[in-house]
């Protein structure tokens, strides 16, 4: 069936430094979805990118889906304290345009 | 714009009670409703959603249901809890066509 990877599975950083998650699928996709949950708190829907090649910023997040439509990542540059929690990506399911699946997530902590 | 409720927050409940949890959403109509649960440190597992009042498809099999009686209202329930049912239980919506989903605060069930 399809399915969503994400590595690493947990990234501890100093703040300060840069961060990278990548969001791999086994399926060519319409678009892809990030969301971050901080700790304690509910899933937040980021962007959707749909183009291929396309990035996207919002300030010192960079979102980037690969030109074949089947791998994305997210940049943040410089992490701050308010960058921690755990970021997903979700993509549509194939199946059913009703549906997403989520990606297990990626689990930042940032060092102070 | 769109605000999407849950209630309660928090919930203790003995194995074998019931439950019942309500999510509803405004500023929106027709929308895609979602639960989810996520147990501690763990992604998102659909449970249910549904397309429209009355419409639900179950993902996994389990000691749960769920109904829609309205447009905006999307009611999650168990007639026996088990140990097994203790999570964070999140509800979404989505205007559909694999676009993003909202969530709600999530509300926190112990099964003692």
């Amino acid at each position: 069936g399809q399915q969503v990877m994400q590595i690493p599975q947990y990234q501890h950083v100093q703040e300060g430094e840069d961060f990278t998650t990548y969001c791999n699928s086994s399926t060519t996709l319409s678009n892809i979805q990030w969301y971050k949950q901080r700790p304690g708190g509910h899933p937040v829907f980021l962007i959707q990118l749909v183009k291929s090649g396309e990035v996207k910023k919002q300030k010192r997040l960079t979102f980037q889906f690969g030109e074949a439509k089947k791998n994305s990542s997210l940049h943040i540059t410089a992490t701050q304290t308010t960058d921690v929690g755990t970021y997903f990506c979700a993509v549509p399911l194939k199946t059913s345009y009703d549906k997403v699946i989520f990606g297990p997530g990626t689990s930042l902590s940032v060092i102070p | 714009s769109q605000t999407i409720h849950q209630w309660p927050a928090t919930l203790v409940q003995p194995v074998g009670s019931p439950l019942s949890l309500e999510c509803t959403v405004e500023g929106t109509s027709n929308p895609n409703l979602y639960w989810y649960r996520q147990a501690a440190g763990r992604g998102l597992q659909l449970l249910f959603y549904s397309v429209g009042i009355g419409q639900i498809s179950s993902e996994v099999p389990q000691n749960l249901s769920a109904s829609r009686p309205q447009d905006r209202q999307f009611i999650l329930s168990s007639k026996k809890l088990l140990l097994s049912d203790s999570g964070f239980y999140l509800c979404a919506w989505s205007n559909g066509r694999a676009g993003p989903q909202y969530f709600g605060p999530g509300t926190r069930l112990t099964v003692l």
